[in-house]
């Protein structure tokens, strides 16, 4: 069956470290993978995409992610995480000609000073 | 530019109650979509429509309606509320129906007593 996971449901980093979120997939063939933020009380924004080309694709709010074929991931990173990364985050695939996206049920990345 | 604005913000029902959802987009987008979030069930796809003159059933429509009133907006209908359909409602859109990213609402918080 299609569907993402994203194994850690809370995170807590310092200001200023790194973080990485988790996401891989089940699907026969390559995806098009997505990353959104949601932040408290809004709706959801789109991060970055992944559609073919270059495995390691730059977002908005100095995000990237990196899709690995081989491991059916699409994590996402960022060197140095601020006090307004706080949010929810969510990663989602849209598989071929299905009109639906498969989301993952979200990471909440809580941010310590 | 107001991208998609969904109204009411809050509402408050009894059971049996109807109601209707409002959301509009401003990006001349052809594709729309109502979504509903809970906590630990992630997002559910509950209509859309694919473009103007179409709608299609997500995972969860039973107990609502849609109307795709012209390219700009898209409602979504309760017509007897049940408690199980308090949630936050997101709507979104999107440019085409398959890979494009979604520009989201910033959602109604319906609560069913």
């Amino acid at each position: 069956a299609q569907s993402v996971t994203q194994p850690d449901i809370h995170i807590t980093v310092s200001e200023g470290a790194s973080l990485e979120l988790r996401c891989n997939y089940s699907y026969g063939a390559t995806p098009y993978l997505f990353w959104y933020v949601q932040s408290p009380g809004q709706g959801l924004q789109l991060l970055l995409k992944y559609f073919s080309g270059d495995t390691l694709v730059q977002g908005i709010k100095g995000f990237e992610a990196e899709f690995k074929r081989s491991q059916s991931s699409f994590n996402l990173r960022k060197p140095s995480v601020h006090w307004s990364d706080a949010a929810e985050y969510f990663c989602a695939f849209h598989a071929g000609n299905n009109r639906k996206l498969i989301w993952g049920l979200g990471t909440s990345l809580a941010v310590n000073p | 530019n107001a991208g998609v604005t969904q109204t009411p913000k809050f509402q408050v029902l009894k059971t049996g109650q109807s109601m209707t959802l409002q959301c509009a987009q401003d990006m001349n987008h052809n594709s729309m979509y109502w979504y509903r979030q809970d906590p630990g069930m992630g997002l559910r796809l509950i209509y859309y429509s694919a473009s103007e003159g179409t709608t299609d059933k997500g995972e969860v429509p039973n107990g609502y309606n849609v109307s795709r009133l012209n390219k700009r907006e898209f409602s979504l209908r309760l017509e007897s509320a049940a408690p199980s359909q308090t949630s936050v409602y997101f709507c979104a859109s999107a440019p085409g129906p398959y890979n494009s990213p979604l520009h989201f609402g910033n959602g109604t918080r319906l609560t069913v007593t």
